[in-house]
């Protein structure tokens, strides 16, 4: 399998919940990112990971935790999360060369209750 | 980041160029302009980047003026799948510094 993939493609889940969102990169990048899709908005970059460290957290909610065990998997783990925090959920990776392009995957869809 | 301006949304006919403008008058000497594409609820997917000469790949080309203040990507044979949004980026390198605006709806019309 080749290029950047992400599970589950729809999610539905209540604020009292506790889910994990997953991302897999088989393009042997080392820089990993979460962005975050509202309806009718602009993408909003959440999460860096270069190396698996994080290197960038755009003031995103505690309720947002992000994990990355190694450069190849990143994950967004969701607890007691609000309506307002329902869209798509988009995974990306980049090899972090000077002109690194980033590769995006095809998203979650979230839909919090 | 430099910020970029995009017509809201372009029309164009199938078969024919599409020709998308972008505006970067405040862009730096190392920022690169990166084009990419988001068709319906889909993730963004890369078209083509430069600095300052024109590149063309296998998707579209690329012309960036003299001043490097304005771009515009050209698709040279639009077809109905190429009916996506298209955001202009400037930045010095992709990394944590792509910074996505509104973009331009292109519809490719049959």
């Amino acid at each position: 399998e080749t290029g950047v993939t992400q599970t589950p493609r729809h999610l539905v889940m209540g604020m009292t919940n506790k889910k994990s969102l997953k991302c897999e990169q088989h393009l042997g990048h080392n820089a990993m990112y979460w962005y975050k899709q509202s309806a009718k908005k602009p993408l909003e970059l959440m999460f860096v990971y270069n190396f698996k460290e994080q290197t960038e957290n755009n003031s995103v909610p505690s309720r947002f935790s992000p994990e990355c065990p190694n450069s190849s998997h990143l994950f967004l783990h969701l607890h007691t999360l609000q309506p307002e925090d329902s869209a798509l959920y988009l995974c990306a990776s980049s090899s972090r060369t000077p002109t690194d392009t980033q590769y995006f995957g095809p998203g979650t869809r979230l839909t919090v209750l | 980041d430099a910020k970029t301006t995009q017509p809201p949304s372009m029309d164009c006919a199938e078969g024919r160029a599409a020709n998308l403008p972008c505006n970067h008058s405040t862009i730096s000497g190392n920022e690169y302009v990166y084009w990419y594409r988001q068709i319906h609820s889909q993730g963004p997917q890369y078209i083509i980047h430069g600095l300052k000469n024109n590149e063309t790949n296998e998707m579209a080309s690329l012309i960036i003026t003299e001043d490097r203040k304005s771009s515009t990507l050209i698709l040279p044979h639009a077809t109905l799948r190429d009916t996506a949004v298209y955001y202009c980026i400037v930045g010095e390198t992709s990394g944590s510094r792509l910074t996505f605006g509104e973009g331009t709806q292109l519809t490719v019309n049959p």
